[in-house]
């Protein structure tokens, strides 16, 4: 049983680049969601997929942010013209179900650096 | 709107002793969930423990548990027997009916010394 996998692991960028995260959710789980986490917080909710539907995006998802999730299965985020205030650990979670009380298993994330 | 509040930045605590971190929440929804989860260094956040708002009785898993007081709207987190490998960050999270998101706290940073 394979977790939640994300690419790169770590990603330094100039500022003005655009870069792009790829995870891939536990096979069978429908619902993919992306968190940001900057030092020392809790990880904060940015959107969320049901299959291939974004079905909703947090205020801190600026129009510089898109997230993509083609086929049901990967899900790709993409930041333009990154700031260094972007710098931050991307997490991503899948879960199985419909019901409030199905936990969601987290990748390892990617490290963002913007230089 | 949902919060989660962990008000211990940091605990230090000796191998073998039992320990608790606390959590405090706050919604006006009469349905919930509430989770822990564990950061080790590595990054990744690693599901512990979750506890519904009409589940009767307090959760267990293994050396988890969830002391859950409603009334008093707290959620703490008991591990029993600690371990070295339980050095980690922890967070407390909350979710409601028809909000995706989980909302977490900002996680207390847990050290099991030797």
């Amino acid at each position: 049983d394979t977790g939640v996998s994300q690419d790169p692991r770590h990603k330094i960028t100039k500022r003005g680049q655009n870069v792009t995260f790829r995870c891939d959710p536990i096979s069978e789980h429908n619902r993919l969601y992306w968190y940001r986490q900057t030092l020392g917080q809790g990880p904060e909710f940015l959107t969320y997929f049901q299959n291939e539907a974004q079905l909703e995006k947090s205020r801190l998802l600026s129009d510089r942010f898109s997230a993509e999730r083609p086929k049901g299965s990967f899900s790709t985020l993409e930041i333009q013209r990154t700031e260094q205030g972007d710098s931050a650990m991307y997490l991503c979670a899948s879960s199985l179900g419909t019901s409030f009380s199905y936990e969601q298993y987290f990748g390892p994330g990617t490290r963002l650096t913007v230089t | 709107a949902q919060k989660i509040t962990q008000t211990q930045p940091g605990m230090f605590v000796q191998e073998k002793e039992a320990v608790t971190l606390d959590c405090t929440y706050d919604t006006s929804d009469p349905s919930y969930g509430l989770f822990w989860y564990k950061q080790p260094s590595s990054g990744e956040m690693i599901f512990l423990i979750y506890q519904g708002s009409y589940d009767q009785q307090n959760a267990t898993e293994g050396r988890y548990s969830l002391n859950f007081q409603k009334a008093r709207k707290s959620a703490n987190l008991v591990i029993s027997a600690s371990q070295l490998g339980d050095s980690a960050m922890y967070f407390c999270a909350m979710r409601v009916p028809g909000a995706q998101k989980l909302v977490f706290g900002q996680g207390t940073r847990l050290t099991i010394n030797p």
